[in-house]
C-alpha cells in the first residue's frame, strides 16, 4: 500500500529556515506534489506544489529530486505564526474506483521565540 | 476563510445512527472533495465529486456514502454510526477535476461525536 513519510515533529526558532522531508516512494509518474499547513481547529491550507525540481512561491520552496520519490518543503525565515502541522499530499492511481489522495501523517513544527 | 462552507459545526449522536453532513463549495468549483481526520489515522481521503459525478473514491466504508447536487453543493451520509467513526470531517473544493493537481481550499469542518 502506498503512503508518505514524514517526520512526526520539528523543532525551530524564529528566523531560521525548516527544511521538511516527504518520502513517497511510489508516487506515479503524472502526479503533482502538494504541501498543506493546518492550524489547529481549521481545514488544511494549500501552500506550495510542484512535479519536479524547483518550486518558489511568495511564502516557500519545494524541492523534488529527479526520481521524485521524496520532496523537501523548505520555510524561509519562521516566525511563531509558522507554527501548525504540515502535510504533504500525493496522489496514487487517482480516479476511478481505486485511486486515492494520500496525505502524510504530518510534521508539527513548534516555532520558538 | 477560504470560501467552503460545511455544516454543522459540531454533530453528537449516537451508536447505530445516521447523520448528513453538508458542504458547499467556493462560488465556481467543480469539484468537491470529502476527508477524515482522527487522531491515528491522519487526513484520509474518502470520496470526490465533479459536477455532480463521482470522480475518485478512497478509504470509504461501504456504510457511507455521498453526492453532489446540481447546485454543486454535497452531502456526507454516514449510517450505522459506530464510536470509531468519531472525526474531523473536511470537505474541501477546487475548480477543476485534476484532483491532485488542483489546489483544493478546504472547509472549516465538522466535528462527530460518536457515543
Amino acid at each position: 500500500l502506498a503512503k508518505t513519510t514524514q517526520p512526526i515533529s520539528m523543532d525551530s526558532y524564529e528566523g531560521q529556515e525548516v527544511n521538511i522531508t516527504c518520502s513517497h516512494n511510489n508516487i506515479a509518474t503524472n502526479d503533482y506534489i502538494t504541501w498543506y499547513q493546518q492550524f489547529p481547529s481549521q481545514g488544511p491550507r494549500f501552500i506550495i506544489q510542484g512535479y519536479k525540481t524547483k518550486v518558489t512561491n511568495e511564502v516557500a520552496s519545494l524541492f523534488i529530486p529527479a526520481d521524485r520519490k521524496s520532496s523537501t518543503l523548505s520555510l524561509p525565515r519562521v516566525s511563531l505564526s509558522d507554527t501548525a502541522v504540515y502535510y504533504c499530499l500525493v496522489a496514487v492511481n487517482y480516479g476511478g474506483s481505486q485511486g486515492n489522495l494520500i496525505f502524510g501523517k504530518g510534521t508539527k513544527l513548534s516555532v520558538k521565540p | 476563510d477560504s470560501g467552503v462552507t460545511q455544516t454543522p459545526k459540531h454533530l453528537i449522536t449516537a451508536t447505530g445512527q445516521r447523520v448528513t453532513l453538508r458542504c458547499s463549495p467556493r462560488s465556481g468549483d467543480l469539484s468537491v472533495y470529502w476527508y477524515q481526520q482522527s487522531l491515528d489515522q491522519g487526513l484520509q481521503f474518502l470520496i470526490q465529486y465533479y459536477n455532480g459525478e463521482e470522480r475518485a473514491k478512497g478509504n470509504i466504508l461501504e456504510r457511507f456514502s455521498a453526492q453532489q447536487f446540481p447546485d454543486l453543493h454535497s452531502e456526507l451520509n454516514l449510517s450505522s454510526l459506530e464510536l470509531g467513526d468519531s472525526a474531523l470531517y473536511f470537505c474541501a473544493s477546487s475548480e477543476q477535476s485534476g484532483g491532485e493537481s488542483d489546489t483544493q481550499y478546504f472547509g472549516p469542518g465538522t466535528r462527530l461525536t460518536v457515543l
